[in-house]
């Protein structure tokens, strides 16, 4: 299995409150995505980097924020969470062949 | 409508047949890809094919370019092949942030 975690694995926070949500990888892959799965969607792109201080939107990108300072480790923010930013979220690494490897994902809850 | 669609979209049977799932998507790519999302959550990569067909196991994925369709066989089904399954679609940019994902087809295998 690659190398990939996030933290928190849970989390319950209330509406208004900021939340970061770490990726980390061991395997040293420059491409790293943030994906929301909600029921009835398909994994929805959030936010992705090429490499490190290098980010850019995806689809659902609106109220959440990015950074990645190293190459192993890729933020998600949420600036002020609201009740639609409840999901489960997964980070994910690229390989140079297009393969994407996921992390066990966190589960928010934004009551 | 979805440019990725799978069915169907639940599916049930009996340890040992023969399962087919289909994915038929609506854009141009260069490359389809399986994923399984165990009941637990974690999404696991299965195959990544540009043309024709690939086997790992009792899986076999298909793909006809032509008419924009893919197939995951699993043959010989097995309770522990309950899952998720997931069609994702990409376009071929080297990162890979363009990939579309089919909302899934729960797979259950009674013993």
């Amino acid at each position: 299995d690659a190398g990939i975690t996030q933290s928190p694995r849970h989390k319950v926070t209330e509406t208004g409150t900021p939340v970061t949500l770490r990726c980390h990888q061991t395997e040293n892959h420059r491409y790293m995505y943030w994906y929301r799965q909600d029921p009835g969607h398909g994994l929805r792109l959030i936010h992705y980097s090429y490499g490190v201080k290098d980010t850019d939107k995806g689809e659902v990108s609106d109220g959440y924020s990015v950074s990645r300072s190293k190459t192993e480790d890729f933020l998600l923010t949420l600036e002020s969470a609201t009740s639609s930013q409840t999901s489960v979220y997964f980070c994910a690494i690229g390989d140079l062949v297009g393969t994407q490897y996921f992390g066990p994902g966190t589960r928010l809850l934004v009551l | 409508k979805n440019e990725v669609e799978q069915s169907p979209q639940n599916l049930t049977a009996q340890e040992g047949e023969f399962i087919t799932i289909n994915c038929s998507y609506s854009v141009g790519i260069s490359a389809l890809h399986w994923l399984q999302q165990h009941p637990g959550g974690g999404i696991v990569s299965l195959f990544m094919l540009s043309s024709g067909k690939k086997k790992h196991g009792r899986l076999i994925a298909t793909i006809n370019i032509q008419e924009k369709h893919s197939s995951l066989h699993i043959t010989a089904s097995h309770p522990r092949d309950s899952a998720v399954y997931i069609c994702a679609v990409s376009s071929g940019l080297r990162n890979n942030n363009d990939m579309r994902f089919g909302a899934g087809t729960r797979l259950t295998v009674k013993p």
